[in-house]
């Protein structure tokens, strides 16, 4: 258990929907990072939050964004969902915005029909 | 641009073997490199990461990688695998910039046969 959470585990919805991830890092990490992994792409970084502010921007769509709120917990949304977004969404953790190692919780897999 | 590939993405090796998984990286600034383990239905286990210390890492469950800076490599070694040591592995590599966001080789997974 790496102490970093991610709900739901899966969703289940149809194109055109909107669906939020969220994430709770563990117990006094400041930076989130969000990572999607697909087939086709492999596991790509998508942004990342340090302090409630955004301090990265990766291969993420104009249709997905994502907030750390001041509890450290973020969330990503995903609006106008295709088919081809269906994947498994991971989150990071780290204690700072440096090198230090990510903690990745369990992923929430994402299927839109 | 910085960018990371595993040869292999399959590799195959018998219980008790060595297990070898290769990573190459392409860098113009110093990196940091990571091992990561993704067993299926899980998120991924950080194994082992190289932070420009020594460059012979040991890592959990018996794996190490060694740092060639002339070589580009971070190779993941095992002396003798096991049946739990099946899994997808990814070499990952970050450097220092506004981010330190981990960029992923495609993976690696290992069979063990019995």
């Amino acid at each position: 258990d790496s102490g970093v959470t991610q709900t739901p585990k899966h969703l289940i919805t149809a194109t055109g929907q909107r669906v939020t991830l969220r994430c709770s890092p563990r117990s006094g990490d400041l930076s989130v990072y969000w990572y999607q992994q697909s087939l086709d792409q492999g596991l790509q970084f998508l942004i990342q939050y340090y302090n409630g502010e955004e301090r990265a921007k990766g291969n993420i769509l104009e249709r997905f964004s994502a907030q750390q709120f001041p509890d450290l917990h973020s969330e990503l949304n995903l609006s106008s969902l295709e088919l081809g977004d269906s994947a498994l969404y991971f989150c990071a953790s780290s204690p700072g915005p440096g090198p230090d190692t990510q903690y990745f919780g369990p992923g929430t897999r994402l299927t839109v029909l | 641009a910085q960018s990371v590939t595993q040869l292999g993405s399959h590799v195959s090796v018998s219980e008790g073997a060595l297990v070898l998984l290769r990573c190459n990286y392409s860098s113009s600034v110093p990196p940091y490199l990571f091992w990561y383990v993704q067993y299926p239905n899980q998120g991924l286990q950080l194994l082992l990461k190289y932070t420009s210390a020594a460059t012979l890492v040991k890592g959990i469950n018996g794996f190490e990688a060694e740092f060639k800076k002339s070589e580009t490599s971070f190779h993941l070694t095992k002396p003798s695998a096991h049946m739990s040591d099946a899994a997808e592995y990814f070499c990952a590599v970050s450097w220092m910039d506004s981010s330190y966001k981990l960029i992923f080789g495609s993976g690696t997974r290992l069979l063990v046969r019995p």
